[in-house]
C-alpha cells in the first residue's frame, strides 16, 4: 500500500538549533516528492520538489535532499518565523499525490 | 499574479444542503486539483481536472463532484452535506513542463456543516 509518513509529528526547537524534518514513503513509481509549509488555517506554500536520489535543494535556511525510501528536510539556525507545519508529498506515475501528516515545528526565540 | 484565489474564505451550510466552492488558477497554470484537509492532517485528494476533464479521483462519494471552465477555472460541488464533511478545502493549481512540475495552493475555503 502506497504510503508516506513524517517524523516526528511535533518538534520543538530553540531558536538557532539546527535539526532534521523526515519524510519516509514507500509508493510505487514515484514521479517526484514535494515540500511544503502549511501556516495555521492558510493554504501549502511550495518548497521544494525533488526528482531523483542523491538530489538536493536549497531556500535560505532550509535544504531538502532525498534518498530511494526518504527525504530530509534540513533547518540550520531556525528563526521563529520558520514556526509551521511542513508538508511532504510523493506524486506516483498516475499522478497522483499522496501526503504526509506533516509535522509541526515550533521554534522558541 | 494574483496566484490561486479561492471564493469564499469561510461557509457555514446545514446538513443535507449543497454547496460549491470556487478556484482561480495561477496564470498560465492549466491542471486544478481540490483536496480536504481536516485539523491535523495531511490534505486528502479529491480529484484533478485538466483540460476540462476529471483525470483523477481520490477515494471520495460521487456526492464531491467538480468542473473546470475553458478558462482553466474550477468548481468543486458537494451534495447532501454531512457533518464530516466540515473541513478546509484546498485547491492547488499546477504546470508540467520538460524540466519539472509546480504545484501551487490558494488559501482555502473554511466549510462548517452544522
Amino acid at each position: 500500500e502506497d504510503q508516506v509518513t513524517q517524523s516526528p509529528e511535533a518538534l520543538r526547537l530553540q531558536e538557532g538549533e539546527s535539526s532534521s524534518l523526515n519524510c519516509s514513503y514507500t509508493v510505487s513509481g514515484l514521479r517526484g516528492l514535494f515540500w511544503y509549509r502549511q501556516d495555521p488555517g492558510k493554504g501549502p506554500e511550495f518548497l521544494f520538489t525533488l526528482y531523483s536520489a542523491g538530489e538536493e535543494k536549497e531556500k535560505e535556511r532550509l535544504k531538502a535532499t532525498l534518498t530511494k525510501k526518504e527525504s530530509f528536510l534540513h533547518i540550520t539556525a531556525p528563526k521563529p518565523e520558520d514556526s509551521a507545519t511542513y508538508l511532504c508529498a510523493v506524486e506516483k506515475s498516475n499522478y497522483q499525490l499522496i501526503w504526509g501528516a506533516g509535522t509541526k515545528l515550533i521554534i522558541k526565540p | 499574479d494574483a496566484g490561486v484565489t479561492q471564493s469564499p474564505t469561510h461557509l457555514i451550510k446545514t446538513r443535507g444542503q449543497q454547496v460549491t466552492l470556487r478556484c482561480s488558477p495561477k496564470s498560465g497554470h492549466d491542471t486544478v486539483s481540490w483536496y480536504q484537509q481536516a485539523l491535523g492532517q495531511g490534505p486528502q485528494f479529491i480529484f484533478q481536472y485538466y483540460e476540462e476533464e476529471e483525470r483523477q479521483r481520490g477515494n471520495f462519494p460521487d456526492r464531491f463532484s467538480g468542473h473546470q471552465f475553458p478558462n482553466y477555472s474550477s468548481e468543486l460541488n458537494v451534495n447532501a452535506l454531512l457533518l464530516g464533511d466540515s473541513a478546509l478545502y484546498l485547491c492547488a493549481s499546477s504546470f508540467r513542463t520538460g524540466e519539472g512540475y509546480e504545484q501551487y495552493f490558494g488559501p482555502g475555503t473554511r466549510l462548517t456543516v452544522t
